[in-house]
């Protein structure tokens, strides 16, 4: 099931390069995430975007900017990054009109990020 | 803000055994959601299991299920019957109920995870 895609799956860079992740959705969900998975620490939300208009900040910004360029796409940029950012990156979905209330998120297969 | 522990880094099953993961939660709202995740080596993250908090009922899927102790500020999850595709990540996370977030959506369906267990299921 390849709903919510992510782009590159790997990526290996310098300190100071400015790297682009690319996520992409075929569920028609309007909430887009990124969320930042370290070793032994769990995911933390990045950026989250409810439409193409609306970006919030989460938990852990700082070094980051997100882009929601259309419904179906959202991306993470690290404008120059640095090494603590190698990480393993997701993106997940959900859907505002989703009558459950706890709107499930559907995640990516995740990036891995590597500055070295 | 909320806090998700998980005390246990890492465990193991002796594959067809049953085991029991641990988490506890900090929070001071009344109306919540508490999720496992499952990330095998695939990376990918799959939603196990769920628990409303109004409900006193424990959440049960095929082998997985929960015990929620509302009180205590405890979920853990039980796997029966291990298997050799047992063999992941566990994460436990929390996220508010839709009705306690503000117009504004900060924070709205925020995902808090606690660190993870790893699990080994041994043949």
């Amino acid at each position: 099931d390849a709903d919510v895609t992510q782009t590159p799956r790997n990526r290996i860079t310098k300190t100071g390069k400015r790297i682009m992740l690319e996520c992409s959705q075929t569920k028609g969900h309007d909430r887009m995430y990124w969320y930042r998975q370290d070793p032994g620490l769990g995911l933390r939300l990045i950026y989250y975007s409810f439409d193409v208009k609306d970006i919030n900040k989460g938990e852990i910004s700082d070094g980051y900017s997100v882009s929601r360029q259309a419904q179906a796409k959202f991306s993470l940029s690290l404008e120059s990054a640095i090494p603590n950012q190698t990480a393993l990156y997701f993106c997940a979905t959900s859907d505002s009109t989703d009558r459950t209330p706890y709107n499930e998120q559907f995640f990516g297969p995740g990036t891995r990020l590597t500055v070295l | 803000a909320q806090t998700v522990t998980q005390s246990q880094p890492e465990m193991s099953v002796q594959e067809a055994e049953t085991v029991t993961l641990s988490c506890t939660y900090d929070t001071s709202e009344n109306n919540y959601y508490l999720f496992w995740y499952k990330q095998p080596p695939s990376r990918q993250m799959i939603l196990v299991i769920r628990q409303e908090a109004y409900k006193q009922q424990n959440a049960t899927e095929n082998r997985f299920s929960v015990n929620f102790q509302k009180a205590a500020k405890s979920f853990s999850l039980k796997i029966s019957d291990s298997q050799l595709g047992d063999t992941a990540m566990y994460f436990c996370a929390f996220m508010k109920h839709r009705a306690v977030m503000s117009d504004s959506g900060a924070g709205s369906y925020q995902l808090t995870f606690g660190k993870g267990t790893k699990l080994s299921v041994i043949p």
